[in-house]
């Protein structure tokens, strides 16, 4: 397995309340993602980052923040959590090589009471 | 704009049948169809397409990428209560980046 780890695994936290989830990898992977999963949604992209302190924005960025100080932390902030934010957080990496896939962490789920 | 499309979104068989799970795509800047499956925690690997006509095989698992029509069917053989799941496609752009699309998902429910 890709040594890629997440903190906290489950979290209940109050509308309003800033809450940070942190994606750890052991890979050197160039490429760290952070999706969330709804049912009926698949898993859709949030942030993603290309390389230390580089970021961009994905499908459904709102609302979400990242930031990525070293090559193996891959931070993501919810400034000030909404009851849609409510869901199961995955963080990815990958190498960006074409014989490569993208491999995921055990995932965080977030309740946003 | 880019996007994936899976089909059925869920299906139920019984053991022993055989499955065909559909995915199209539209995306620009193609460069891998990926394949994984999900139980009550993380996606894992299943398959990476990145050629069309070339079946890749795993035990009762199969798959197929049509680059020509823009889509990739997953069979899955004598099914079993193991393979219930959802099975995931995603679609890996390079442009710059490497980036991945996901569908949303098949739902398999294989009952004995």
């Amino acid at each position: 397995d890709a040594g890629i780890t997440q903190s906290p695994r489950h979290k209940v936290t109050e509308t309003g309340t800033p809450v940070t989830l942190r994606c750890h990898q052991t890979e050197n992977h160039r490429y760290m993602y952070w999706y969330r999963q709804d049912p009926g949604h698949g898993l859709r992209l949030i942030h993603y980052s290309y390389g230390v302190k580089d970021t961009d924005k994905g499908e459904v960025s709102d609302g979400y923040s990242v930031s990525r100080s070293k090559t193996e932390d891959f931070l993501l902030t919810l400034e000030s959590a909404t009851s849609s934010q409510t869901s199961v957080y995955f963080c990815a990496i990958s190498d960006g090589t074409e014989k490569e896939t993208q491999y995921f962490g055990p995932g965080t789920r977030l309740l946003v009471l | 704009e880019d996007k994936v499309v899976q089909s059925p979104l869920s299906l139920v068989v019984h053991e022993g049948d055989t499955v065909t799970l559909n995915c199209s795509y539209e995306v620009t800047n193609f460069r891998s169809l990926l394949w994984y499956k999900q139980e009550k925690k993380a996606p894992t690997f299943l398959f990476m397409l990145t050629s069309s006509g070339i079946e890749k095989k795993s035990g009762r698992l199969s798959s197929i990428l049509d680059k020509k029509e823009l889509f990739s069917i997953l069979n899955i053989t004598a099914t079993q209560t193991g393979d219930s799941a959802i099975y995931l496609c995603a679609v890996e752009l390079w442009d710059n980046f490497n980036k991945f699309y996901f569908g949303s998902g098949t739902k398999l429910n294989v009952k004995p």
